[in-house]
């Protein structure tokens, strides 16, 4: 079964860049019909979703973080990734990367997540 | 503040039926999907109804959507106590060359 996973710094200082993975297991990346997306939750607080990426490398981003955020996929290692530009206390949460179908976009599965604290 | 309106918090007593709204606009709910997403404390959401109205395998039938115009809901037949969870809504909102957009969530307490 498709299994996600995160890995990255856990920690990460003020204006600096955050960056995660995702690694796709029991699935390719490469399939039609599925974007691969980042969505984030703030201690506490609602889901945030952040975007997503197609293996093409067409992505669809958070208006609100469009210019902070990068993404990029990997279809050789099967993974795909997130950068946050100049990262402020703000940016500190649990981040998720997910599947997301390509027309209705449900995302289904989640990976387990990865808590960022952006600390000095 | 979320794009899609959730009540913050929602109750009911076992073997109740309790239903969550999820409001939204003409870009988001009315034209798009709903999609509803549960979560337990500690761990990652999981996909609960899809499409508005269709439920994953595997989830079970007390669980129901449904869709009108702008706004959505989610109804919980038959509540159980395991049933005490987080419940999110989400949508793609067609504006700003699109995106997803979630609702606040809302905590969901079986007394």
């Amino acid at each position: 079964q498709l299994q996600l996973q995160e890995s990255g710094p856990g920690l990460v200082k003020p204006s600096e860049t955050l960056s995660l993975t995702c690694s796709v297991s029991g699935g390719s990346i490469s399939s039609s019909g599925y974007y691969w997306g980042w969505i984030r939750q703030t201690p506490g607080k609602g889901l945030e979703w952040m975007g997503i990426i197609y293996y093409s490398g067409r992505t669809y981003h958070n208006p609100s973080l469009k210019s902070r955020i990068s993404m990029s996929v990997d279809t050789s290692k099967n993974q795909f990734s997130l950068k946050v530009d100049s990262v402020t206390a703000a940016d500190t949460a649990v981040y998720y990367c997910a599947r997301h179908t390509e027309y209705e976009v449900w995302s289904d599965p989640w990976g387990q997540g990865a808590l960022v604290t952006v600390s000095s | 503040q979320s794009v899609l309106t959730q009540p913050p918090s929602a109750s009911g007593t076992p073997g109740q039926r309790v239903t969550i709204s999820c409001s939204g606009s003409s870009s988001n709910i009315e034209r798009n999907y709903v999609h509803w997403y549960q979560q337990f404390p500690g761990t990652a959401p999981k996909l609960l109804i899809y499409n508005s109205d269709q439920r994953p395998s595997g989830v079970p039938d007390r669980f129901s959507g449904s869709k009108s115009g702008t706004s959505a809901s989610l109804a919980i037949s038959g509540l159980q106590s395991e049933d005490e969870a987080d419940y999110y809504c989400a949508a793609w909102d067609d504006t700003l060359n699109g995106h997803m957009v979630f609702g606040g969530g809302t905590k969901l307490t079986v007394l």
